[in-house]
């Protein structure tokens, strides 16, 4: 069983939709990534969470440290967010990765 | 201020060769890591790295791999005897401090022939 899962694996949306990605964890953690990999490969950073919840524009992330998850919302969707969307856990020197979940934003 | 540079961006290795990959972090940061994505997977931390030290390697080969952060110079990530089981794209990121928000480069993509 992997320490992290993600769900759903692949999700289409229509242009303007809310947006929720899952994630659940089973090792205990000093912090949460949501990291976003374009098409060409390229990695950024989203988010970085220990508690409570973060925005930034039209994504929004939160936290619930006592059940293990947290869920990365995006709000009015649009085609450029089509990406795919990780999961990664701090463990004190190591990370661990969700295996991702593709998002396709249709227009 | 640049980002996190990786080179090469490409690698071609035939079967038994050598391949050296290169980070430079951003500047200010110290602290390294190595990560492997295999054809379809997801990313797998491999190696995190201080300036000339190793903190943890727990999930890099045992054999053939190797990873550096010298007090001059960029981080290399060695890999000796390629086989084709090496072939990924391996991406490197940097923070100022362990756990915070790390900066990921564009990663290098190894293709052993």
């Amino acid at each position: 069983k992997n320490e992290v899962e993600q769900s759903p694996q692949n999700l289409t949306a229509q242009e303007g939709e809310f947006i929720t990605i899952n994630c659940s964890y089973s090792v205990g953690i000093s912090a949460l990534h949501w990291l976003q990999q374009h098409p060409g490969g390229g990695i950024v950073s989203l988010f970085m969470l220990s508690s409570g919840k973060k925005k930034h524009g039209r994504l929004i992330a939160t936290i619930n440290i006592q059940e293990k998850h947290s869920s990365l919302h995006i709000t009015a969707s649009h085609p450029r967010d089509s990406a795919v969307y990780i999961c990664a856990v701090h463990t004190g020197n190591q990370f661990y990765f969700g295996t991702g979940t593709s998002l396709t934003v249709i227009p | 201020n640049a980002g996190v540079m990786q080179n090469p961006r490409h690698l071609v290795r035939r079967r038994g060769q050598e391949a050296r990959l290169r980070c430079s972090p951003m500047k200010g940061h110290s602290h390294v890591y190595w990560y492997r994505q295999l054809p379809e997977e997801g990313l797998k931390f491999m190696v995190y790295l201080q300036k000339e030290n190793i903190i943890d390697e727990s999930g890099m080969p045992k054999e053939r791999f190797s990873a550096e952060f010298p007090k001059e110079g960029p981080s290399i990530l060695r890999i000796q005897q390629v086989v084709r089981g090496d072939s990924a794209a391996y991406f490197c990121a940097s923070s100022p401090q362990n756990g915070e928000t790390q900066y990921f480069g564009p990663g290098t993509r190894l293709l052993v022939l």
